[in-house]
């Protein structure tokens, strides 16, 4: 597609439930990235994916994140048994794996926890 | 370890008066540095990277290696720059990893 798409927009769950995030990156990209935005708390970084190399999970803040990205393409970030500290806007970005390429970002998901 | 710091939480300004947001980092090699900008209910954008040397929207930064900073200035500032700004440092990190990390963002307010 023309940009990075994210679905669902918006993502209401209770507590203890689990949720699945995903992301469409830019064809062609071969790097994704996962973000959470808080506010006051900036951009805090999640997990790195690079082509067939192992992921950076360095940024999961806890075992109840996952991720997966299939084919080198499609990504899905699991939470489970949500808290409300989960509540945030979750971000992906893709990238070409090339210095200084920046990344695109898609819209995001609103996750709350209610 | 890579650090952004961005000092400004909020920053407000009139309208055709010069404005500067800070941005110093922390790394110990060869950095590239990019602004990033996200104007209300749109997505995260890239403004301008230090590489391409440019100028956007009136935007302009300079990497300065010696105070390790790369602020974003323009010299107008205009109602339609009120956003969040971010500054953001990618280094390599283990093999061909391009991990950005992002300061805390500082708001910017332009007044009538």
């Amino acid at each position: 597609g023309a940009g990075v798409s994210q679905s669902p927009s918006n993502k209401v769950t209770e507590k203890g439930k689990d949720v699945e995030l995903r992301c469409d990156p830019i064809s062609g990209h071969t790097a994704l990235y996962w973000y959470r935005q808080s506010l006051g708390q900036g951009l805090e970084f999640l997990i790195y994916f690079q082509g067939n190399s192992a992921p950076d999970k360095s940024g999961l803040p806890s075992d109840r994140f996952s991720a997966e990205r299939t084919g080198g393409s499609v990504s899905t970030l699991t939470i489970q048994r949500t808290q409300q500290e989960d509540s945030a806007v979750y971000l992906c970005a893709s990238s070409l794996a090339a210095r200084g390429s920046g990344y695109t970002f898609g819209s995001g998901t609103r996750l709350t926890v209610v | 370890a890579q650090r952004v710091t961005q000092p400004e939480k909020l920053l407000s300004v009139f309208k055709g008066a010069p404005v500067e947001l800070k941005c110093n980092y922390s790394y110990s090699g060869s950095p590239e540095l990019f602004w990033y900008v996200q104007y209300s209910r749109q997505r995260l954008q890239l403004l301008l990277r230090h590489i391409s040397r440019e100028s956007i929207k009136g935007f302009t930064a300079d990497l300065n290696k010696g105070e390790t900073s790369f602020h974003l200035k323009k010299p107008f500032a205009q109602e339609e720059d009120s956003a969040m700004y971010y500054c953001a440092l990618s280094g390599l990190s283990g093999g061909s990893n391009y991990k950005l990390t992002f300061g805390k963002g500082t708001l910017l307010t332009v007044n009538p």
